[in-house]
């Protein structure tokens, strides 16, 4: 069992750029996240997606719009990259049911340049 | 708003130390709590999740304690090992809606 797998692993991209981040968990979890890690800010939740077809808002969503056509995939698009959204992104899932936990992808890190 | 501090930043001690790593929340109307580990590059691992109705959660040398009425958690790692080293997450889900609130982590060093 894979769990949650990203893809790519880093990239490098010019400023203004389209890049999509992809996600894909294979434990049938209901709900999908996708957060932001920066130094000295934490973690900070981008948009969610509490089941196919529905996605909301995060804390920081400007620049990025997400997607769930399915229950395994949430990608996760940048249309025009700027340097402010270099930053490591992980995607999450977690089952919508009694416990809520939630498990955390390997990771994209993104250079924006 | 939720918040949440994990103090301290860094914490370094000797190897067979027991670790204490304090999390506290501003509101205590949380659904549950959820500690992670983070190595250096790579993903969060979940390592204990306390469901709000608990006081504690075991899992082999971790014990996590919970008072929501104080707003604190406190994670314990009995007998540290070299390869306990890593970034300690804690974080809260609140009760209306499944999205974790993070606090900045502690970096543990554990010197063999």
């Amino acid at each position: 069992i894979a769990g949650i797998t990203q893809a790519p692993t880093s990239q490098i991209l010019a400023a203004g750029r389209r890049m999509t981040l992809r996600c894909t968990q294979d434990m049938r979890h209901n709900a999908m996240y996708w957060y932001r890690q920066d130094l000295g800010l934490g973690l900070r939740l981008i948009h969610y997606s509490n089941t196919a077809g529905t996605t909301g808002k995060g804390e920081v969503p400007d620049g990025y719009s997400v997607s769930r056509a399915n229950t395994d995939d949430f990608p996760l698009t940048l249309a025009s990259a700027v340097p402010s959204q270099t930053s490591v992104y992980f995607c999450a899932s977690s089952d919508t049911g009694r416990a809520l936990e939630q498990f955390f992808g390997p990771g994209t890190r993104l250079t924006v340049l | 708003k939720q918040e949440v501090t994990q103090i301290p930043a860094a914490l370094s001690v000797p190897e067979g130390e027991n670790l204490v790593l304090n999390c506290s929340f501003t509101d205590s109307a949380i659904y549950n709590l959820q500690w992670f580990r983070q190595d250096p590059g790579k993903g969060l691992t979940s390592l204990l999740l306390i469901q709000s109705s608990q006081r504690e959660q075991t899992s082999g040398r971790l014990n996590a304690s919970l008072d929501k009425s104080s707003g604190r958690s406190t994670l314990y790692i009995a007998a540290s090992q070299p390869g306990d080293s890593a970034t300690y997450l804690c974080a809260v889900i609140k009760a209306a809606g499944n999205k974790l609130t993070f606090g900045g982590g502690t970096r543990v060093l554990v010197k063999p």
